[in-house]
């Protein structure tokens, strides 16, 4: 496709249920980002892929948030034992090239998730 | 690490009146600085952005921001608001440390 996809577009789910957050990246594009953008606050840093490889995962709030890119383009945000925190609009972005230097990133139209 | 401030998180203007929306960031560096738009429902589009050269950026739909390195500011304006200006508006930071910081948002509401 031309842009960024990511599905579902909204997710509910009850506490402590397990959810997965698909992002389809612009085709060759190395970078892969997710945020976290909680209501009425701007999008947070979670993870960064470059390629397949997770280089940094820092902005990832516990170990219940995992992310995967196991073949550098799709890539799968899962969230273990859903907490009512953890309701926020999740955005995917990707770009053309590595992090080293700044490059566009294409936003993803981001999935809502509910945790009731 | 870096911060973004966004004062008003809530700006109402009048159709064909002056939009005007604040971003002041914090770094010792100049760091890349942007301005990104996002529609209700849609991710999170790139209106203009400022890495070197000139201070004074233009980008989409008429909107335009200065880098003023004195003030540590990069607000965004446009000279007459359209109804379709109607969304969140987010200023942000990209540093050395190869990672956006965003602000928190300005929702402006563009009053026929």
């Amino acid at each position: 496709g031309a842009g960024v996809s990511q599905s579902p577009r909204y997710k509910v789910a009850k506490r402590g249920q397990d959810v997965a957050l698909r992002c389809d990246p612009i085709s060759g594009h190395v970078s892969l980002f997710w945020y976290q953008q909680a209501l009425g606050q701007g999008p947070e840093f979670l993870t960064y892929f470059q390629n397949e490889a997770q280089l940094d995962k820092s902005g990832l709030p516990s170990d219940r948030f995992f992310a995967e890119r196991p073949e550098g383009s799709v890539s799968t945000l899962k969230i273990q034992r859903t907490q009512q925190e953890d309701s926020a609009v999740y955005l995917c972005a990707s770009s053309l090239r590595v992090k080293s230097s700044y490059n566009e990133q294409f936003f993803g139209p981001g999935t809502r998730l509910t945790v009731l | 690490a870096q911060s973004v401030t966004q004062l008003g998180s809530h700006v109402s203007v009048s159709e064909g009146a002056l939009v005007l929306l604040r971003c002041n960031y914090s770094s010792s560096v100049p760091p890349y600085l942007f301005w990104y738009v996002q529609y209700p429902n849609q991710g999170l589009q790139l209106l203009l952005k400022y890495t070197t050269g000139a201070t004074l950026v233009k980008g989409i739909n008429g909107f335009e921001a200065e880098f003023k390195k004195s003030e540590t500011s990069f607000h965004l304006t446009k000279p007459s608001a359209h109804m379709s200006d109607a969304a969140e508006y987010f200023c942000a930071v990209w540093d050395t440390g190869n990672q956006f910081y965003f602000g928190t948002g300005t929702s402006l509401t563009v009053i026929p």
